[in-house]
């Protein structure tokens, strides 16, 4: 199966950057999704292919993948950015295709 | 604007099975996939399936193959999920995600998702 490995929790005081890391096994050779889903509420897509992003979604937004990691950065952060964000990749090898997830707190 | 609107919470007793539905509008429904992932409480997003809502071939996380099942009804614009033989773990919040025709696909939007509640 392929596993994907999120720190389970990232802290950023507002104005800051964020960075949000997805670990796999040659994660670089696959296609990242991002998805932050707010307390209460359905997730919400937020970078798709690696580094794409939707229409609605601040610039501050941004994705990366190489080699054995992917990265979510949110720069200067916001009290609403405060949710938590879950990468999501495609392997033949593993039905679990999302990462266990990461609770972003605004300090 | 494409949205996803799925039914209301269900409370069932274990063994029993319920029967999800996510209508679909804003876009061409056949067009596209359509997944379902769950969320139990304070726990990570789990893939259950999908179903290409043209044709209607569909493909199972193999966790759940043995005892779901994903439709579509083509005209009236829904999609449905149906999950057999209940456990109280299988309490959860169920949404519906529409997805592209390819195997690396994100999901947008997601429906508002629905509450089921295995319970005696």
């Amino acid at each position: 199966s392929y596993v994907l490995t999120q720190p389970p929790s990232v802290s950023v005081a507002p104005g800051k950057t964020a960075r949000i890391t997805c670990g796999g096994n040659d994660i670089g050779s696959k296609t990242v999704h991002w998805y932050q889903q707010r307390p209460g509420h359905a997730p919400v897509l937020v970078i798709y292919y690696d580094s794409d992003r939707p229409s609605g979604i601040p610039e501050r937004f941004s994705g990366s993948n190489s080699e054995n990691t992917a990265t979510l950065t949110i720069s200067r952060v916001e009290a609403g950015d405060e949710a938590d964000y879950y990468c999501q990749v495609w392997d033949s090898s593993s039905d679990d295709v999302f990462g266990g997830g990461t609770k972003l707190t605004v300090l | 604007q494409v949205q996803l609107v799925q039914s209301g919470a269900e409370v069932k007793k274990p063994g029993a099975s319920v029967k999800v539905s996510c209508k679909a509008s804003g876009y061409s429904f056949t067009r596209y996939a359509l997944h379902w992932v769950r969320q139990a409480p304070g726990q990570r997003l789990e893939w259950m399936g999908w179903i290409n809502a043209g044709n209607g071939t569909t493909r199972y996380s193999q966790k759940f193959q043995d005892r779901i099942i994903i439709t579509r009804d083509t005209s009236a614009r829904i999609g449905y999920m149906e999950l057999s033989s209940l456990r109280f773990e299988d309490t959860a919040f169920y949404y519906c995600a529409r997805g592209l025709m390819t195997t690396v696909t994100h999901f947008d939007p997601w429906g508002q998702g629905t509450l089921v509640t295995v319970s005696s």
